[in-house]
């Protein structure tokens, strides 16, 4: 599992609050990403790191942000959460050209 | 452009029966195939690389550059198979993954 935890596990919210979910590495792996699950749409990026203060755009990144300050911590922040915002988030993780790591997923409900 | 197409959202097969998950990919420079397994409300597992040419739990893959094609197969399917699996194309720029949709699989004993 490489070590990848993601916080918290399950969470409710409403809409238009923020919402920040975490993860965390203890492998020292370099490359971090963020996706979302959707039945039909499979795993969508939504941003990734490749470095501390290094990270770029994925696929659907409109409405979330991320920060990396830590080699081992990725944050995924909803400034303002909606309903479409309603996925099964997965964190992952990359030592270099080789294959990712997945987190156990955060459920995130926007109601 | 980077794509990954797996045309089978759902797969039903008797136990026993081989079974065949299709994946294409769209790639203009050497493509890492992958694919990840998800059992029910975990996380994704690594399952194969083509680059290994391994096979784990009786699973094989092989890459066809002619046909950019990735198949997943197994001769015998078992109950224990029944999962989500991704395919997934890794580029040699960007360190980006490109996911397949998902096949659903279901192994009815």
């Amino acid at each position: 599992d490489a070590g990848i935890t993601q916080s918290p596990r399950h969470k409710v919210t409403e809409t238009g609050t923020p919402v920040t979910l975490r993860c965390h590495q203890t492998e020292n792996h370099r490359y971090m990403y963020w996706y979302r699950q959707d039945p039909g749409h499979g795993l969508r990026l939504i941003h990734y790191s490749y470095g501390v203060k290094d990270t770029d755009k994925g696929e659907v990144s409109d409405g979330y942000s991320v920060s990396r300050s830590k080699t081992e911590d990725f944050l995924l922040t909803l400034e303002s959460a909606t309903s479409s915002q309603t996925s099964v988030y997965f964190c992952a993780t990359q030592p270099g050209t080789d294959t990712q790591y997945f987190g156990p997923g955060t459920r995130l409900t926007v109601l | 452009a980077q794509r990954v197409t797996q045309p089978e959202k759902l797969l039903s097969v008797f136990k026993g029966a081989p079974v065949e998950l299709k994946c294409n990919y769209s790639y203009s420079g050497s493509p890492e195939l992958f694919w990840y397994v998800q059992y029910s409300r975990q996380r994704l597992q690594l399952l194969l690389r083509h680059i290994s040419r391994e096979s784990i739990k009786g699973f094989t893959a092989d890459l066809n550059k002619g046909e950019t094609s990735f198949h997943l197969k197994k001769p015998f399917a078992q109950e224990e198979d029944s999962a989500m699996y991704y395919c997934a194309l890794g580029t040699t720029t960007g360190n980006q993954f490109y996911f397949g949709t998902g096949t659903s699989l279901t192994v009815i004993p």
